[in-house]
C-alpha cells in the first residue's frame, strides 16, 4: 500500500529565500507524481506533473525533481514571495488513476 | 474553458438528512474522481467514475455513500442519513486519459459539508 509523507509539516521563511519541500513515497511503482498548491478554504491548483520516466519538471520559479529509486520528490521554489504562502501537497499516481496524497507542507513567506 | 465546477460550495445538513454534491468536469474530460479531506487530515480517495460506470469505489464507505456519473449531467456524490463525522471538504477532480504516466488530475474548489 502506497504511503506518501511530507516533512516538515510547516515551514516559515523570509521573503527572497529559496523554498525546498520534500515528499517521500514507499512504493516506487508510481506512474507520475503531482505537486499541488492549496490556499485556505480553496481547492487544489496543479503546479507540476512529473512522469515516472522523467527526472524533473520546471515551470517559472518552480522546479520539481523525482527519484523513484529512493522514493523521493522535491519541489524547489526560487526567490520566495509572500504570495507563495499556502499549503503544498504532493500526490503519487498508481495504476488505476488513484492519487495518494501526502499530508502537505504549510508554507509561510514573511515579508 | 471553465475548470472543474462543484456546487454547492458550502452545504449545511442536519443529522439524518441527505447531502447531494455535484461536480461538472472540465470540458472534454470523461474521468471523474471524488476525494474527501477531513479536518486536519490529508485528502483520501473515495471513488473513480467514467460516464455511466464506477471504475473503482474502494475508498467509499460501504453504507450511506453512493456516486454516479450519468451519460448527461454532472457527477453526483450522495450521502444519506448524514452524521457529524461526515463533515469534511469533498473535492472532485477530472481528467482525460493520456496513458498512465501523462494523465493529470484537475481539481474543483470543493464542497464543504457541515453536519449539525
Amino acid at each position: 500500500k502506497q504511503e506518501v509523507t511530507q516533512i516538515p509539516a510547516a515551514l516559515s521563511v523570509p521573503e527572497g529565500e529559496n523554498l525546498v519541500l520534500n515528499c517521500s513515497f514507499t512504493d516506487s511503482a508510481i506512474y507520475n507524481l503531482q505537486w499541488f498548491r492549496q490556499d485556505p478554504g480553496k481547492g487544489l491548483t496543479s503546479l507540476l506533473l512529473i512522469q515516472s520516466s522523467q527526472r524533473e519538471q520546471t515551470s517559472g520559479r518552480l522546479n520539481a525533481s523525482l527519484d523513484k529509486s529512493s522514493g523521493r520528490s522535491t519541489l524547489y521554489i526560487a526567490a520566495s514571495q509572500p504570495g507563495d504562502s499556502a499549503t503544498y501537497l504532493c500526490a503519487g499516481k498508481a495504476a488505476g488513476n488513484k492519487l495518494t496524497f501526502g499530508g502537505g507542507t504549510r508554507v509561510l513567506v514573511k515579508p | 474553458n471553465a475548470g472543474v465546477m462543484q456546487n454547492p460550495r458550502h452545504l449545511v445538513r442536519r443529522r439524518g438528512q441527505e447531502a447531494r454534491l455535484r461536480c461538472s468536469p472540465m470540458k472534454g474530460h470523461s474521468h471523474v474522481y471524488w476525494y474527501r479531506q477531513l479536518p486536519e487530515e490529508g485528502l483520501k480517495f473515495m471513488v473513480y467514475l467514467q460516464k455511466e460506470n464506477i471504475i473503482d469505489e474502494s475508498g467509499m464507505p460501504k453504507e450511506r455513500f453512493s456516486a454516479e456519473f450519468p451519460k448527461e449531467g454532472p457527477s453526483i456524490l450522495r450521502i444519506q442519513q448524514v452524521v457529524r463525522g461526515d463533515s469534511a471538504a469533498y473535492f472532485c477532480a477530472s481528467s482525460t486519459w493520456g496513458g498512465e504516466e501523462r494523465t493529470e488530475a484537475f481539481f474543483g474548489q470543493g464542497t464543504r459539508l457541515t453536519v449539525v
